[in-house]
């Protein structure tokens, strides 16, 4: 079983709003990564955890706010978002942080901001 | 088959015939790569990855062909079908400040003919 899981699928929010993006696994990796992908193009990183500790941080502005509560979860808090911050958000897990291994994709969250 | 030598955006390829997908890389010291593939309204979804220490690995209907002197990828579809339709995205895994990133090409949109 390779799956993540993410809510919700889709999200509209105002750009005073609070609102928090969820994604769950239950492959025991201890991996986890947040993506932005905009429309026609690839993804790109934007935060790495590993053991539930913030290893990478892509320069994303502080409204948005990652959390690893644990090792099946992963949270992307969001405040005060821009237009401009609408996209796919996707997130992503693999057994380890490594040079060879393979991270699995979850659906996304397709986000607008108002 | 229809091939492209070069990157190109798109390729619309006749049900049943092969197809090959082109990637070029950037960093010489990636060392894993692997071929996704994202249909419309989902997350990426693993096809077939390589090691750097491979030339070529097989799948079911797929082959990834990688040739490090060019920085070279390809992807092989043999007997193209309507479920192919898709973007397909080469990504590579390369040494970054003591880490490690997945770094995906610009993607390139699969349409199948009937």
């Amino acid at each position: 079983d390779t799956e993540v899981t993410q809510t919700p699928k889709h999200l509209v929010m105002g750009m005073t709003n609070k609102k928090s993006l969820k994604c769950e696994q239950h492959m025991g990796h201890r991996a986890m990564y947040w993506y932005k992908q905009k429309a026609k193009k690839p993804p790109e990183l934007m935060f790495v955890y590993s053991y539930e500790k913030l290893s990478i941080n892509e320069s994303v502005p502080s409204r948005f706010s990652p959390e690893c509560p644990n090792s099946s979860l992963l949270n992307l808090h969001l405040h005060a978002l821009q237009p401009e911050d609408s996209a796919l958000y996707l997130c992503a897990s693999s057994q380890l942080r490594g040079a060879q291994e393979t991270q699995y994709f979850g659906p996304g969250t397709r986000l607008l901001v108002l | 088959g229809e091939s492209v030598g070069l990157h190109l955006p798109t390729l619309s390829v006749q049900e049943g015939d092969n197809s090959i997908i082109n990637c070029a890389y950037s960093n010489s010291a990636s060392d894993y790569f692997i071929w996704y593939k994202q249909e419309s309204g989902k997350g990426p979804q693993f096809i077939i990855d390589i090691r750097s220490n491979m030339d070529k690995r097989q799948g079911q209907r797929v082959t990834v062909l990688l040739n490090k002197t060019v920085k070279h990828l390809s992807l092989q579809i043999a007997a193209t079908q309507p479920g192919d339709s898709a973007v397909y995205f080469c990504a590579e895994t390369y040494p970054s400040h003591n880490d490690y990133k997945l770094s995906f090409g610009a993607g390139t949109t699969v349409t199948v003919r009937a």
